[in-house]
């Protein structure tokens, strides 16, 4: 059964950088067929895509965090990362890891597993 | 950037009754949308993807249709457990989610 667990701190200081692990078990994180994303959920909101990854190293962010956005992955840990610079309160929010699945080889992929998200609050 | 909006954003309904909520894209996105329910404090849970596929596991009573801009999720008798929070969200070009509509009960 395919888990996903984030990890990382839940206080994060203004002007500073949120990093967040996600720890695949269960599963290949190397496979072909998946994507592996990031999504945040400001608290009382809806839901925001960040960044996304795939087993090569290719990257792709939200257009709005790109600036301040880095996904990395490490297949050999089965981990992907999250680096958020210069963060303020409005991004405080339950960030959660998810995976992506290819239904085709069209490359479109929508999310078929979510993590449960960690709160990650933006205060001094 | 594709922009999604879904309507109505709160809907009040029973148990029994067919629900329908509609998500329009600001661009066509042929059939790549998708349609997720979340219940409070839990992960999102795909429903349907491809505009009209079940996702494996899911109910029959939910369905959806549409393509390029206007796509609709229909629950044909409301149970119990549906009364959650419902999003749409387009992967034509990278990923994006409507706003969200919250069924509840009335």
């Amino acid at each position: 059964q395919l888990q996903l667990q984030e990890s990382g701190p839940g206080l994060v200081k203004p002007s500073e950088t949120l990093s967040l692990t996600c720890t695949v078990s269960g599963g290949s994180i190397s496979s072909t067929s998946y994507y592996w994303a990031w999504v945040r959920q400001p608290p009382g909101e809806g839901l925001e895509w960040i960044g996304s990854i795939y087993s090569t190293g290719s990257t792709y962010y939200n257009p709005s965090l790109k600036s301040r956005v880095t996904i990395t992955v490490d297949t050999s840990k089965k981990q992907f990362s999250l680096n958020l610079s210069s963060v303020t309160a409005a991004d405080t929010a339950v960030y959660s890891c998810a995976r992506q699945i290819m239904g085709d080889s069209s490359g479109h992929a929508h999310f078929d597993f979510w993590g449960q998200g960690t709160l990650v609050t933006v205060s001094s | 950037d594709i922009q999604m909006t879904q309507s109505p954003s709160t809907l009040s309904a029973s148990v029994g009754d067919r629900v329908t909520i509609t998500c329009r894209a600001s661009q066509s996105i042929s059939s790549w949308l998708a349609w997720y329910q979340q219940k409070p404090g839990k992960a999102p849970n795909l429903l349907i993807y491809k505009s009209s596929i079940l996702e494996s596991g899911v109910p029959s009573r939910f369905s959806g249709s549409g393509s390029g801009t206007e796509f609709s999720l229909t629950i044909s008798s409301l149970q119990p457990d549906d009364f959650a929070t419902y999003y749409c969200q387009q992967y034509s070009s990278y990923w994006t989610f409507g706003q969200g509509t919250k069924v509840e009960i009335k």
